[in-house]
């Protein structure tokens, strides 16, 4: 299972919205509902920020957002903030009844 | 509160075998999928494998499939990973997860660390 495609990194500037892509295949992100979106900050477990494509879990930021499109989903984040700072990584159910990540997206805050 | 609390990492030789386990607490155990996603030092995460919450179904990342095992006791809370013929690049931070979602990984342990190396 090759791991989801996503761009080594991202940066704005406070206030501005970057956004992050996540490419996979019709067999996994193209063929299910089912991206999620985590924030890991150095030496912490990843956070769920984004699941089921498009959905916040209770506590993350409106500022955070998923879609999709076709086998790329995106993540957006809007007034981006300085703690925002920190590595983006999707995740996507598969075809196959197991889950794959992408290989992550370092967001720098400039 | 949800939480998890992973133990059982160490040092182990390759060829080697170890038994992680994962404690939980704070809520419906029984009633969701566990995971185990293991990062490598200066990499992402990558899923390992998953237990349907009454045992029934597993799956398992290719890497690791034939050598690892996993299994869940929901009378004691717990969900185990156990790992055979391990090979350096197994080494990592492994951590247990659980979707209560459909589908995402909102509660995290801490990990615990597996260093497989002569």
């Amino acid at each position: 299972q090759s791991a989801l495609t996503q761009p080594a990194s991202v940066s704005g500037s406070p206030g501005q919205s970057i956004t992050i892509s996540c490419t996979g295949t019709s067999s996994d992100v193209g063929g299910y509902d089912y991206v999620s979106w985590y924030q890991q900050h150095p030496d912490t477990a990843p956070k769920l920020m984004i699941y089921d494509v498009s959905n916040r879990p209770f506590g993350v930021s409106d500022r955070f957002s998923g879609s999709k499109s076709g086998n790329t989903a995106s993540l957006t984040i809007s007034g981006l903030q300085t703690e925002d700072e920190a590595d983006y990584y999707c995740s996507s159910y598969t075809r196959r009844k197991t889950w794959v990540f992408g290989g992550g997206t370092g967001v720098t805050v400039l | 509160e949800a939480q998890l609390v992973e133990s059982g990492g160490g040092l182990v030789q390759p060829g080697g075998s170890l038994r992680l386990s994962c404690a939980a607490s704070g809520f419906s155990f029984s009633s969701y999928w566990m995971h185990w996603v293991r990062q490598a030092p200066g990499k992402g995460p990558v899923w390992v494998s998953r237990i349907k919450g009454d045992g029934r179904e597993t799956s398992y990342a290719d890497s690791v499939k034939g050598r690892f095992t996993i299994s869940r006791d929901n009378a004691k809370n717990m969900v185990y990973l156990q790992m055979n013929s391990l090979t350096v690049e197994d080494t990592a931070v492994y951590f247990c997860t659980v979707d209560r979602v459909y589908y995402g990984l909102d509660v995290w342990g801490q990990g615990t660390t597996v260093i497989v190396s002569s």
